[in-house]
């Protein structure tokens, strides 16, 4: 069975300092893997997409994520921090139903 | 491209009634539409999901009854809660995919439903 593990629920950064939220996975296919970005009260926003291309994955707003099929982790980074990046980040695996499997969520706050 | 809206935003009713949420996909044609429940400070769950055309695919423990799915054409997805409850307040999300092998979804804003 598919599953992700979002290994912090919450992290905090300074402005202008990388930012790396944690994801695990399990999967018995090659896997599809998305982070999406939800602010308050919003829906959720695509940030980047793994579908078995090249391992780095760049996506919008500067952030990136390498699947690493040897360690089963997606990890999502970004090089410096924004105030308006504070959000709860989704790791998700699709399964083979177009279904996906969600992680718990990371909230990452930014700190002035 | 790729947007998907949801209306109402946000929906206030009295206990006993029910509410429509519809989903729209603006400017792609979605096979595949799926309903969420959110609840604070927790992940997304999965309620159903809805191919144009035929029923709903109920996940367990989702009463079929109360949350009514209709799948009406490729662009528009309606979900019905019927005669609601204040159990039944929540954050509902929809999602639409297009067709062929594509498994990206792409996400509505959500419905705030507070049922008194």
């Amino acid at each position: 069975a598919q599953s992700v593990t979002q290994l912090d629920s919450h992290v905090s950064v300074s402005e202008g300092t990388p930012v790396l939220l944690r994801c695990n996975y399990s999967s018995s296919y090659s896997p599809s893997l998305f982070w999406y970005v939800q602010h308050p009260n919003k829906g959720l926003q695509l940030l980047l997409k793994y579908t078995s291309a090249a391992t780095l994955v760049k996506g919008i707003n500067g952030f990136e994520a390498e699947f690493k099929k040897s360690e089963t982790s997606f990890h999502l980074t970004k090089p410096s921090a924004h105030m308006s990046d504070a959000a709860e980040y989704f790791c998700v695996v699709s399964e083979g139903t177009y279904k996906y499997i969600f992680g718990t969520g990371t909230r990452l706050k930014v700190l002035a | 491209g790729a947007v998907v809206s949801q209306h109402p935003s946000w929906v206030i009713c009295k206990s006993g009634t029910s509410v429509k949420i519809e989903c729209r996909s603006l400017d792609f044609q979605a096979t595949t539409m799926f309903w969420y429940r959110q609840f604070p400070k927790q992940s997304l769950m999965l309620m159903a999901t809805s191919n144009e055309g035929s029923k709903a695919t109920y996940e367990q423990g989702v009463e079929k009854d109360k949350f009514l799915i209709n799948h009406a054409s490729l662009t528009l997805s309606t979900l019905t809660v019927t005669s609601a409850h204040p159990e039944d307040s929540s954050f509902y999300i929809c999602s639409a995919r297009a067709g062929g092998h594509t498994d990206t979804q792409y996400f509505g804003p959500g419905t705030r439903l507070t049922v008194l």
